[in-house]
C-alpha cells in the first residue's frame, strides 16, 4: 500500500540557518510527489512537486526538493529560512492516473527562532 | 490568483445532526475533492467528483456521507447522522483536468466540531 512518512514532527531553526525536512514514501512504481505548506488559517498551498525527469526540483519561496528514488525519499531543503516560514510542511505521493488521490503524510512543524 | 474558499470556517454541532461544508472551488476547475484531518492525524482522502459524479471514495466515505454540485460554483459535503469521530477539519480541493501531472489547490479548511 502507498504511505508517506515523515520522520520528524516538529523541527526548530534559527532565521537564516538551513532546512531539510525528510519524507520517505512506499510505492511500487515511481510516484508523483508533492510538498505543501500549511500557514495557520490558511489552505494547503503547493510548494513544488516531482512527476519526472531532474530529480531537483525547484518550488516556490526559495524551497527545492530532491528526489532519490534508492532511498524512496523526497527531502525538501532551503538554504536560508526566514520567520515567514514557519508554518507545518506535508509531504504527499500521487497515484499515477486521473481523479489523482494524495496520500499525505502526518506533517512536520517548522518554528523559527529570530 | 484564484484561491478554493470555504465555508464555514467553524461549524459546532450536536451528534446526530447533518451537517454541510461549503465550497467554492475555482471557476475552471472540473475535478473536486474532499480531504479531512482529524487533529494530530494525517490529511486523509474522502472523495473525488468530476461530471457530477463520485470518481472515487475511501473507506471513510460511508453512507452517511454524500457531495453534491448544486450549482456552477458551489461543491458539498454533507454528513448527516453525526458522531464524534467525525470532528476535523475538512479541506476542500479542486484541479483543473485531473491528469497526472494536475496540481490540486486546497482551501482553508471547516472546523467540524461535534459534540
Amino acid at each position: 500500500a502507498q504511505s508517506v512518512t515523515q520522520p520528524d514532527i516538529h523541527i526548530t531553526v534559527s532565521e537564516g540557518a538551513s532546512l531539510e525536512l525528510r519524507c520517505n514514501y512506499s510505492y511500487g512504481a515511481t510516484p508523483y510527489l508533492f510538498w505543501y505548506v500549511q500557514s495557520p488559517g490558511q489552505g494547503l498551498q503547493l510548494l513544488l512537486k516531482y512527476f519526472s525527469g531532474d530529480t531537483l526540483v525547484q518550488g516556490i519561496k526559495g524551497f527545492e526538493a530532491e528526489f532519490k528514488r534508492s532511498q524512496s525519499s523526497f527531502n525538501l531543503r532551503k538554504p536560508s529560512v526566514h520567520w515567514s516560514d514557519a508554518a507545518e510542511y506535508f509531504c504527499a505521493v500521487g497515484r499515477p492516473g486521473g481523479y489523482n488521490k494524495l496520500i499525505f503524510g502526518a506533517g512536520t512543524r517548522l518554528a523559527v527562532h529570530p | 490568483e484564484p484561491e478554493v474558499t470555504q465555508t464555514p470556517s467553524h461549524q459546532v454541532t450536536q451528534m446526530g445532526q447533518e451537517v454541510i461544508l461549503r465550497c467554492v472551488p475555482i471557476s475552471n476547475h472540473l475535478y473536486f475533492y474532499w480531504y479531512r484531518q482529524i487533529l494530530g492525524q494525517k490529511v486523509e482522502f474522502l472523495v473525488s467528483f468530476y461530471n457530477n459524479e463520485i470518481s472515487e471514495k475511501s473507506e471513510i466515505f460511508d453512507d452517511r456521507f454524500s457531495v453534491e454540485r448544486p450549482d456552477g460554483s458551489n461543491f458539498t459535503l454533507k454528513i448527516r447522522s453525526t458522531k464524534l469521530e467525525d470532528s476535523a477539519m475538512y479541506f476542500c480541493a479542486s484541479s483543473e483536468d485531473g491528469t497526472n501531472t494536475d496540481t490540486q489547490y486546497f482551501g482553508p479548511g471547516t472546523r467540524l466540531t461535534v459534540l
